[in-house]
């Protein structure tokens, strides 16, 4: 009963460096999303995706890539770190609207 | 620009006691608000969520009232319990198409003290 996977738990980088967050799902949900947590700032909407084939931004989209690779997986891509970029991320998935099912995170350092 | 505060940051409230932890937006489209709980290395649980068009839902310890003209919602639990002890996060709902865009408080970090 694995719901929400998210890989790795978690990475330092050096700025500049690549990385690519992974997530996967296995509730048959259509939508995933990916949020940042920072203290102070709660959790804050990166992109979704609404249904296999579909990528949105959400809130704070800037220096981050994503892809729904089919209708389990939607990965996070960081393609050159910046020390902004550390928090923790946090996918989700849904099958019905607004309950959302978290992973347990990915706590992202950037030296 | 802060569309859902949750203005305290902490709450110690002793076992047995009421627990009510608050929650205010300023978007008047959000139309779905839901209470997510999260412990440490963990990630938010769903707790509770209740639609516009009720101001009162009730599951088991836990109630969230809504107050669409003050725009204010806030979730009792009764009695508090220690397993309660976490942070607890407030969201809004405007849905988009098929997908819904959860904006969320910044949260409370609730202790239930023996």
């Amino acid at each position: 009963n694995a719901g929400v996977t998210q890989t790795p738990k978690f990475q330092v980088l050096k700025t500049g460096q690549s990385m690519t967050l992974q997530c996967a799902q296995d509730m048959n949900h259509n939508s995933m999303y990916w949020y940042r947590q920072d203290p102070g700032m709660g959790l804050r909407l990166i992109y979704y995706s609404a249904s296999e084939g579909t990528t949105d931004k959400g809130e704070v989209p800037n220096g981050y890539n994503v892809s729904r690779l089919n209708k389990r997986e939607f990965s996070l891509r960081l393609e050159s770190a910046a020390p902004s970029q550390t928090s923790v991320y946090f996918c989700a998935s849904t099958g019905v609207f607004e309950k959302l099912f978290f992973g347990s995170g990915t706590q992202l350092s950037v030296l | 620009d802060q569309q859902v505060k949750q203005n305290s940051p902490s709450l110690s409230v002793q076992e047995g006691r009421i627990s009510i932890l608050n929650c205010d937006y300023t978007n008047s489209m959000f139309d779905y608000f839901l209470w997510y709980k999260k412990y440490p290395a963990e990630g938010p649980t769903f707790l509770i969520s209740i639609s516009s068009i009720k101001d009162k839902n009730e599951d088991g310890r836990f109630t969230v009232f809504l107050n669409k003209s003050a725009k204010h919602l806030s979730l009792h639990i009764v009695p508090s319990q220690p397993g309660d002890s976490a942070v607890y996060f407030c969201a809004a709902s405007e849905r988009t198409g098929t997908a819904s865009k959860l904006t969320f408080g910044t949260g409370t970090r609730l202790q239930v003290t023996l």
